[in-house]
């Protein structure tokens, strides 16, 4: 069965970076995209961005364009997201998600999620 | 971008109730829309996709209709597992937009 386990708990403090991982298994990890999306304390979703497994190719969400990098490992089926230069509204839970088989970039496999709190 | 406005923000509701929610999109998405659940501490569950297929294994009580701008999710009969928020997806184009979500709400 398909499953996107997420790296744990963060804390950092402002100017900081993380970076979370989404391990994939139960499918062929480079036939999909992963996308990274988010959700601060109460808040709706935000679609941060998404790459390729295939080849890497990447398309971010324009606010984050410049402190975000998200990268995979084909031999570990593993993808990441770097978010650098934190600040307090980066507080947030973030998730990994895979889009559907059918082809349409909406998400039937999601990882549990990584709480990220960025706090001096 | 395209902009989800989704309506109402919360809701409450009674076991049985027939509840709808509705997103509209700022430019049409031909039916490239997708409905999730979410429950608290846990990752959105997709209910529905291509605007109005139900997701393998979600009660026929969800359906989804709508096409260009306009959607609607119907839950028929609500029931006590149903309260949560609710989530629209458009992926016609990127960025990936989501609705600000419906809170469910018991009476």
């Amino acid at each position: 069965q398909v499953q996107l386990v997420q790296s744990g708990a963060e804390v950092k403090k402002p100017g900081a970076s993380v970076k979370v991982s989404c391990k994939a298994s139960g499918y062929t990890f480079t036939s999909y995209g992963i996308s990274w999306v988010r959700q601060a304390p109460g808040q709706g979703l935000e679609w941060m961005g998404w790459i390729s497994a295939y080849n890497g190719n990447t398309n971010y969400a324009q606010k984050l364009q410049g402190r975000v990098t998200m990268t995979t490992d084909t031999s570990t089926s593993t993808a990441y997201m770097e978010l650098r230069s934190l600040r307090s509204d980066d507080t947030a839970v973030y998730y990994c998600a895979r889009p559907s088989s059918r082809g349409g970039n909406y998400f039937d496999y999601w990882g549990q999620g990584t709480l990220v709190t960025v706090s001096s | 971008a395209i902009r989800i406005t989704q309506s109402p923000s919360s809701l409450s509701a009674s076991t049985g109730d027939r509840v709808t929610i509705t997103c509209r999109a700022s430019q049409g998405i031909s039916s490239y829309l997708a409905w999730y659940q979410q429950k608290p501490g846990k990752a959105p569950k997709l209910l529905i996709y291509a605007a109005s297929t139900l997701q393998s294994g979600v009660p026929s009580r969800f359906s989804g209709s709508g096409s260009g701008t306009d959607f609607t999710l119907t839950i028929s009969c609500l029931q006590s597992e149903d309260f949560a928020t609710y989530y629209c997806q458009q992926y016609y184009s990127y960025p990936l937009t989501f609705g600000g979500g419906t809170k469910v709400e018991i009476k």
